[in-house]
């Protein structure tokens, strides 16, 4: 079964701290996506890659960085986690050519930044 | 700018009953989809259904079904003969093409709870 795989499920941290969320792809896709899911907001796109060290900012950069040096791993970085980035953090990836459908998320990882 | 807009913040709904779920979208491009995806509490995230806009019919998968009112804008999910293993979050969200890229915008969710 295809899989997007997110390393931690949980996840405390505190203020300042320099964090990785880590996602893991098996199914040779081209895009990848990060995106933060709040209460009341939905999903909101933070960064996405189509490609190994290419990047794109989503409607949400601000206090991220993220990093493609393999096609199959995405990882999102907060360079100084602050209490406002507390949120759970959905991965997802696709091929070029995809549409909704071929979307295929992680399980999420639940970050707390006290 | 595209938009997905999702009024319902929470829904009830009895066991074998159908409920429908109320989604409006905003976009300029001919060109787009329209999705459905279900959430339960373990997190992932769930496809269920697809309109894409040159689509004559109405999508069905099952027991979702896409009402899809291209001149109202409006995409509502329909499930029929709700079961309790339908209690989740319910999002829908459009695809298109910005700075040649393509993007997927979700709206704000609907938590539906499925009662015995």
């Amino acid at each position: 079964d295809v899989k997007v795989t997110q390393s931690s499920r949980y996840l405390v941290k505190r203020t300042g701290e320099k964090v990785f969320l880590e996602c893991v792809q098996d199914m040779d896709h081209e895009n990848m996506f990060w995106y933060r899911q709040d209460p009341g907001l939905g999903l909101r796109l933070i960064y996405f890659s189509y490609d190994v060290k290419m990047k794109e900012k989503g409607d949400i950069p601000e206090g991220y960085s993220v990093s493609r040096e393999k096609k199959e791993r995405f990882s999102l970085i907060l360079e100084s986690a602050s209490t406002n980035q507390t949120s759970m953090y959905l991965c997802a990836s696709t091929t070029q050519a995809g549409r909704g459908f071929g979307y295929t998320f992680g399980s999420g990882t639940r970050l707390t930044v006290v | 700018a595209q938009k997905i807009t999702q009024t319902q913040p929470g829904m009830f709904v009895q066991e074998k009953e159908a409920v429908t779920l109320d989604c409006t979208y905003d976009t300029s491009d001919p060109s787009y989809g329209l999705f459905w995806y279900k959430q339960p509490s373990s997190g992932e995230m769930i496809f269920l259904i697809y309109q894409g806009s040159y689509d004559q019919q109405n999508a069905t998968e099952g027991r979702y079904s896409l009402n899809f009112q291209k001149a109202r804008k409006s995409a509502n999910l329909v499930i029929s003969a709700s079961q309790l293993g339908d209690s989740a979050m319910y999002f829908c969200a459009m695809i298109y093409m910005n700075t040649g890229f393509q993007k997927l915008v979700f709206g704000t969710g609907t938590r539906l709870l499925v009662s015995p």
